[in-house]
């Protein structure tokens, strides 16, 4: 257990709906990051939070976005569902940012997405 | 752009055996940070090995190294004496500034 908790682990809906991931770091975690695992696009990375503030952006969508609350857990909105949003949704944290040496970021179970 | 290539979608090796994961990324930075990230069946994804690129010692963690050619742009994972547990997908991935590129990652599977 990676002490990293995402819920709901599986979540069916329909396309054009609107849906809300939610992560909660490790105690003691400041920075959360959001990724995407999709069959044809691999592991692809959205966006990182350092305590509370946008820290980094990846290949995320518009319709997409997240945030981080002042308990420090945070959630991923994705809207306008469409079928290619079908895809294993992660969240990782980590003491500080990733560049600080020695410092490892902490992946959870993922959430799986399927947009019907 | 940074990419990450990983050429071998699978790969088999025999128990005990040891087998290379190969890993090319482009960057036009000369300071950043690589990683190889397992991830098993329970999808959970776990740290094997990070290398510093102004490190030119090649990391080493227990039965996992590395081959950092940074001319090269290549960050082979070797895993000797291979074990069933070692059994998951594996990921490379390029790091700087906070933001991560990943490979497409590779399936290894452990023959008994």
């Amino acid at each position: 257990d990676s002490g990293v908790t995402q819920t709901p682990k599986h979540l069916i809906t329909a396309t054009g709906q609107r849906v809300t991931l939610r992560c909660s770091p490790r105690s003691g975690d400041l920075s959360v990051y959001w990724y995407q695992q999709s069959l044809d696009q691999g592991l692809q990375f959205l966006i990182q939070y350092y305590n509370g503030e946008e820290r980094a952006k990846g290949n995320i969508l518009e319709r997409f976005s997240a945030q981080q609350f002042p308990d420090l857990h945070s959630e991923l909105n994705l809207s306008s569902l469409e079928l290619g949003d079908s895809a294993l949704y992660f969240c990782a944290s980590s003491v500080a940012s990733m560049t600080a040496l020695n410092t490892e970021a902490f992946f959870g179970q993922g959430t799986r997405l399927t947009v019907v | 752009a940074q990419t990450v290539t990983q050429s071998q979608p699978e790969m088999s090796v025999q128990e005990a055996e040891t087998v290379t994961l190969s890993c090319t990324y482009d960057t036009s930075e000369s300071d950043y940070y690589l990683f190889w990230y397992k991830q098993p069946p329970s999808r959970q994804m776990i740290l094997v090995i990070r290398q510093e690129a102004y490190k030119q010692q090649n990391a080493t963690e227990n039965r996992f190294s590395v081959n950092f050619q940074k001319a090269a742009k290549s960050f082979s994972l070797k895993i000797s004496d291979s074990q069933l547990g070692d059994a998951a997908m594996y990921f490379c991935a390029y790091e700087r500034d906070d933001k991560i590129i990943f490979g497409k990652g590779t399936r290894l599977h452990i023959l008994p």
